[in-house]
């Protein structure tokens, strides 16, 4: 699986949009960008998922870079109840491990 | 009712006492899991099943057991409890179907070995 490299925390003010980077330079074209969330010791969430395409649901928005080597996590409207570990991960579709790093921790203030 | 239960959500044993942590689905998926996640941490592969009739090991299997009673239900024990066995523990779930990636976790066991 390829390394993701996420910075380690950010702050967002409540009712803005949150942009959260994610590196992953040595991903492989068969392996997708997933992002999940934790908030407080809960388990963790699914949030998007994409391979090449920009993604967006009703979560979030996932914008991926042409040559795929990074991806942006877009939160349109951030809420105090989005502060949260989030994940970026990089992984084979046709496999099974979720690989978590440690993720940046996304502080919303009012 | 949640979709992904754990049993217990908090537990605190002694060391060398044997425990089994409960994970059911209600979700029909094929797929069960159990991490682990220590303090600050991402999570860790402990288990993993396919199907009722499968299970393979993970990142971190030493010390720990399965078992797949069923589609529905996915067991973790720990044999013999070691201090260094504390943390939070998670079942997920996934289809075998397109959406395979996709894992629903469940809220967790807190485990204190003292």
């Amino acid at each position: 699986d390829a390394k993701t490299t996420q910075p380690t925390s950010m702050d967002c003010a409540e009712g803005r949009a949150a942009n959260l980077p994610c590196n992953h330079s040595t991903i492989s074209g068969n392996e997708y960008v997933y992002w999940y969330r934790q908030i407080h010791s809960q388990g963790p969430q699914y949030i998007i998922h994409g391979l090449k395409n920009n993604e967006t649901n009703e979560m979030a928005s996932l914008i991926i870079t042409e040559d795929r080597k990074s991806s942006t996590l877009i939160l349109p409207h951030a809420t105090l109840r989005d502060t949260a570990v989030y994940y970026c991960i990089a992984y084979f579709r046709s496999d099974y491990k979720l690989s978590f790093g440690a993720g940046t921790t996304v502080t919303v203030r009012a | 009712d949640a979709d992904v239960t754990q049993t217990p959500r908090n537990r605190i044993t002694k060391t060398g006492k044997r425990i089994m942590l409960e994970c059911s689905q209600t979700k029909g998926h094929d797929r069960m899991y159990w991490y682990r996640q220590d303090p600050g941490l991402g999570l860790q592969l402990i288990y993993y099943s396919f199907d009722v009739k499968d299970i393979n090991k993970g990142e971190i299997s030493d010390g720990y057991s399965v078992s797949r009673q069923a589609q529905a239900k996915f067991s973790l024990s720990l044999e013999s409890a070691i201090p260094n066995q504390t943390a939070l523990y998670f079942c997920a779930t996934s289809d075998s179907g397109l959406a395979a990636d996709t894992q629903y976790f469940g809220p967790g066991t807190r485990l204190t070995v003292l």
